[in-house]
């Protein structure tokens, strides 16, 4: 099956810096990336959908300019979380499908575990 | 309101037996349902997506069914394994706020004991 991979798996960093997680479709174009977040014992949380060459739509209380979102190319789409803080450590997940829209089949990322000390 | 919900949260099963888990949805329109594995620590795997029109689906030892009349779908899983262990997800396909998107379920955390 189709595979998205993530980078890095897990990072742990201090309070006040900003982390890059990447989201590739290794092989199939992804115009649409979606992004989750998942905290311990809870199920994922859609936080933004990602579209390639245009803005990001974000869920309803996810911070925009918290949780940045590039997807500058169709296989590419990346999360940087400003200035964190230990409240945005969780489980970062993203997904992708070939035929881009969300109710087309979704291939899941092995995620992105974040510690913020 | 587009909700899943799972049943039981959580489960725990000797090795070899079989085991059923429910998810009933309440999203319309509906596209499809999808059942997902996720190992801690990992991403969800898709283990079967069923449309409108289809009441079984099967992937090795994993059975899922669907009743679009009443909302409903099961996930069988036979002869357990101790890999079986995660937690499993249903995901419904819907609208939600204007636009297609997955509306996921809590998922039912299941332990595979020897």
């Amino acid at each position: 099956g189709a595979v998205v991979s993530q980078h890095p798996s897990w990072v742990i960093c201090k309070s006040g810096t900003s982390v890059k997680i990447e989201c590739r479709s290794l092989d199939f174009q992804a115009t649409t990336m979606f992004w989750y977040r998942q905290f311990p014992k809870q199920s994922l949380m859609l936080m933004a959908t990602s579209n390639e060459g245009s803005k990001a739509t974000y869920e309803q209380g996810v911070e925009k300019d918290k949780f940045l979102i590039n997807h500058a190319s169709l296989t590419l789409s990346t999360l940087t979380v400003t200035s964190a803080h230990p409240e945005d450590s969780s489980f970062y997940i993203c997904s992708a499908g070939p035929s881009g829209g969300a109710g087309e089949t979704q291939y899941f990322g092995p995620g992105t575990r974040l510690l913020v000390l | 309101k587009n909700q899943v919900e799972q049943s039981p949260q959580s489960l725990i099963i000797l090795e070899g037996k079989n085991c059923t888990l429910q998810c009933n949805y309440t999203v319309s329109p509906f596209s499809n349902l999808r059942w997902y594995k996720q190992d801690t620590g990992r991403g969800p795997v898709s283990l079967t997506i069923m449309t409108f029109s289809e009441n079984t689906k099967s992937n090795g030892r994993y059975t899922a069914t669907l009743d679009a009349d009443t909302k409903q779908s099961s996930l069988h899983i036979t002869a357990s394994q101790l890999s079986d262990s995660a937690s499993y997800i249903c995901v419904v396909s819907g609208f939600s706020g204007g636009y297609n998107k997955l509306i996921f379920g809590a998922g039912t955390r299941l332990a595979v004991h020897p």
